[in-house]
């Protein structure tokens, strides 16, 4: 099976700022990367696919970006509502893991 | 409009087989590119992903669960079901349905359910 590592595992920051998101894939995927946001109680969304691209209906300043073993998600500007749980996902090849998340809360 | 919804028991018995069913809407299992498939995630934990069928009936699944899990598709009444076999207190979670959608060939989950919360318990 794939590895996904994220770093770090949790992150405190002030809305307005800009965080980075790091997803380390035990071996290559390519672009086969994916990113989710997990609110409180609720199901996972889809933010970015194929590493860099936004999903319909996501605000641009969530940015993806990366290949073969090392990602990178970045939320510039930090609004109230993305304060949240992100995922990073492979899809290169089943099983189709998840790394163990990075919790972004209220500094 | 895309929507999926599980449904299924909320409280299964040790040994027991879970049978959770999704009802979807918005688009169709035959077009191609598309699946449908499930992901877990126990409380306080990351997702685990299950299985995905594909359009053309292309099943895959967890390696770690393959023997126990079985996803099947109904498309006249747009449904995916998932059983799994032997549920343990372990495989207690929240089960989401999931779409799952390709581009350039690479899968990813563009929808959600609402999940469902499985408890494990004698």
């Amino acid at each position: 099976d794939i590895q996904m590592t994220q770093s770090p595992s949790s992150l405190s920051a002030s809305v307005g700022d800009s965080v980075t998101i790091t997803c380390r894939a035990s071996q290559t995927i390519n672009s086969h990367l994916n990113w989710y946001q997990q609110k409180s109680g609720k199901a996972p969304e889809l933010l970015i696919y194929v590493a860099f691209n936004l999903q319909s209906g996501v605000p641009s300043r969530f940015r993806g970006s990366g290949s073969g073993t090392d990602f990178t998600l970045t939320i510039s500007s930090l609004q109230p509502e993305d304060f949240a749980t992100y995922y990073c996902q492979q899809s290169y090849s089943t099983p189709y893991t998840f790394g163990q998340g990075t919790k972004l809360d209220v500094k | 409009q895309i929507t999926l919804k599980e449904s299924g028991p909320t409280l299964v018995k040790p040994t027991q087989t879970l049978t959770l069913t999704c009802t979807f809407s918005g688009f169709s299992l035959g077009t191609s590119g598309v699946g449908v498939g499930w992901i877990r995630q126990p409380p306080g934990k990351a997702l685990e992903w299950l299985a995905l069928l594909y359009w053309d009936d292309d099943q895959r699944y967890s390696p770690s669960l393959e023997s126990r899990l079985t996803i099947t598709k109904d498309t006249s009444k747009n449904q995916v079901v998932l059983t799994m076999t032997n549920m343990d207190p372990v495989d207690a979670a929240t089960y989401y349905c999931v779409r799952s959608f390709r581009v350039w060939l690479v899968p990813f989950f563009d929808y959600w359910g609402q999940g469902i919360l499985v408890t494990v318990s004698s």
